[in-house]
């Protein structure tokens, strides 16, 4: 069967870094999306990577290692506005998006 | 303003009745999607539509249909609404279907089915 696999909460501090993992069983591979969505409101894309490697986008950079089935989300100089939970999304060899139930992450000052 | 509308709301329906979610984007995108969502579930994948004439099923279509008739609108029908169809209900479309084209997400129809 398919798999993603996220924690389901994390804590951090206003101005801190943190780490959200993701790791991943698809029937096939065909890149790893990271989408943000805060409570009460629609998904919004974050990131996309199909090459192992980090790929940086201001604050949020986002890595993949395709042999481990691994990647993460780096949120950097947190923001309370960075309260959401993540959505991490796998393209399987359909070119359906497999979810993961998400990381809800909570920001405190 | 450019994006994807969904209607209703909100929705609160007797078990038995038929319903049918709007949803309508304006971004000429050629492939649309209907998803659920429900606590402690990823999103999870109803019908999709990669093209105006065309429609496939998803993960969850049972108890769903969708048509296609343009490129615009892609409504989701429930023929007779059952309690475990109680659930937030996205639509979303991408320029091309079967790519790694990002999706973009209407805000949502929270349906309650009792």
């Amino acid at each position: 069967g398919q798999n993603i696999d996220q924690p389901t909460e994390m804590t951090a501090t206003e101005g801190a870094i943190v780490q959200i993992n993701c790791t991943y069983q698809t029937s096939g591979f065909n890149g790893l999306f990271w989408y943000q969505q805060h409570a009460g409101e629609a998904p919004t894309f974050l990131s996309y990577n199909v090459l192992d490697g980090l790929e940086e986008k201001g604050r949020f950079s986002s890595f993949l290692s395709r042999s481990k089935g691994y990647s993460y989300l780096l949120l950097k100089e947190l923001q309370m506005k960075d309260s959401a939970s993540y959505l991490c999304a796998v393209l399987d060899s359909n070119y359906q998006l497999i979810w993961g139930a998400g990381t809800k992450l909570i920001i405190k000052p | 303003i450019a994006g994807i509308t969904q209607a209703p709301t909100s929705q609160i329906l007797a078990a038995g009745r038929r319903m049918t979610l709007r949803c309508t984007q304006d971004m000429r995108h050629n492939a649309m999607y209907w998803y659920r969502q429900d606590l402690g579930l990823g999103l999870r994948l109803i019908h999709y539509s990669n093209t105006a004439g065309t429609t496939g099923k998803g993960e969850v279509p049972d108890g769903y249909s969708v048509s296609r008739a343009n490129t615009d609108d892609f409504p989701l029908t429930l023929a007779s609404a059952v309690p475990s169809q109680t659930s937030v209900y996205f639509c979303a479309s991408s320029e091309e279907g079967s790519s790694y084209n990002e999706q973009f997400f209407g805000p949502g129809t929270r349906l309650t089915v009792l």
